[in-house]
């Protein structure tokens, strides 16, 4: 699988827009890239997944390049509520799903 | 809510007991996934069921760990003669096959710690 690098934490301030930046050079034809918000005591949500160009969904975007070597997970106008560890992952969606690898993730505080 | 669950959410054991842990998946999700979790850390993978069979086992799961999923039901996760090193977030999480390949939902999570 792909190995992923993001910035270890961000700050940013309630009603602004946040980009978190994910670089994954070696990523294969056939992968994917999803990402996972996680609170503390709880298990990973799945938030947004994608191949190419640009996904929206109700709670996110996701930016990618033609290259695919790098992704960007964009979170509109975050709240307190969005506080939290972002991970972003790539690999096969079938058959390597089975074995998802959590990097460290980003550590995205949100502050009044 | 018919999300992933998982009992106990917490643990509290003394070193070289057993203890076990139970997840009840998504009802339609046909596969099943335990990832251990330590502080600061992403989750880390340990095994897989596909229905009832067990296909594949990580490094990360010693002799002292055990997993089963009869029926294809509900997981157990076993840790026999627990250590230290034990103590973690236990997380399982469940999927089936749909438009986004297999989306892995996870569960709350047991917090083990071994005293």
């Amino acid at each position: 699988l792909a190995k992923t690098t993001q910035p270890i934490s961000m700050d940013s301030y309630e009603g602004q827009e946040v980009n978190i930046t994910c670089s994954h050079n070696n990523i294969a034809t056939n992968d994917y890239i999803t990402w996972y918000q996680q609170f503390p005591s709880q298990g990973p949500r799945f938030i947004i997944q994608g191949y190419k160009t640009k996904v929206t969904n109700e709670v996110a975007s996701l930016f990618i390049p033609a290259d695919r070597k790098s992704s960007t997970l964009s979170l509109p106008r975050v709240s307190l509520s969005d506080t939290a560890v972002y991970y972003c992952l790539v690999g096969d969606r079938v058959d390597s799903s089975y074995k998802l690898i959590f990097g460290s993730g980003t550590r995205l505080l949100v502050r009044p | 809510d018919t999300g992933v669950s998982q009992n106990p959410r917490h643990k509290i054991t003394k070193r070289g007991q057993n203890v076990t842990f139970r997840c009840d998946p998504i009802s339609e999700h046909n596969r099943l996934y335990w990832y251990r979790q330590t502080l600061g850390q992403g989750p880390e993978f340990l095994t897989y069921f596909q229905n009832e069979a067990q296909l594949e086992k990580s490094r990360l799961l010693s002799d002292r760990f055990s997993a089963e999923r009869p029926k294809g039901s509900f997981s157990t996760l076993e840790i026999q003669r627990t250590e230290q090193g034990d103590s973690a977030m236990y997380l399982c999480a469940s999927s089936s096959r749909g438009d986004r390949g297999f989306t892995q939902y996870f569960g709350p999570g047991t917090r083990l710690t071994v005293l």
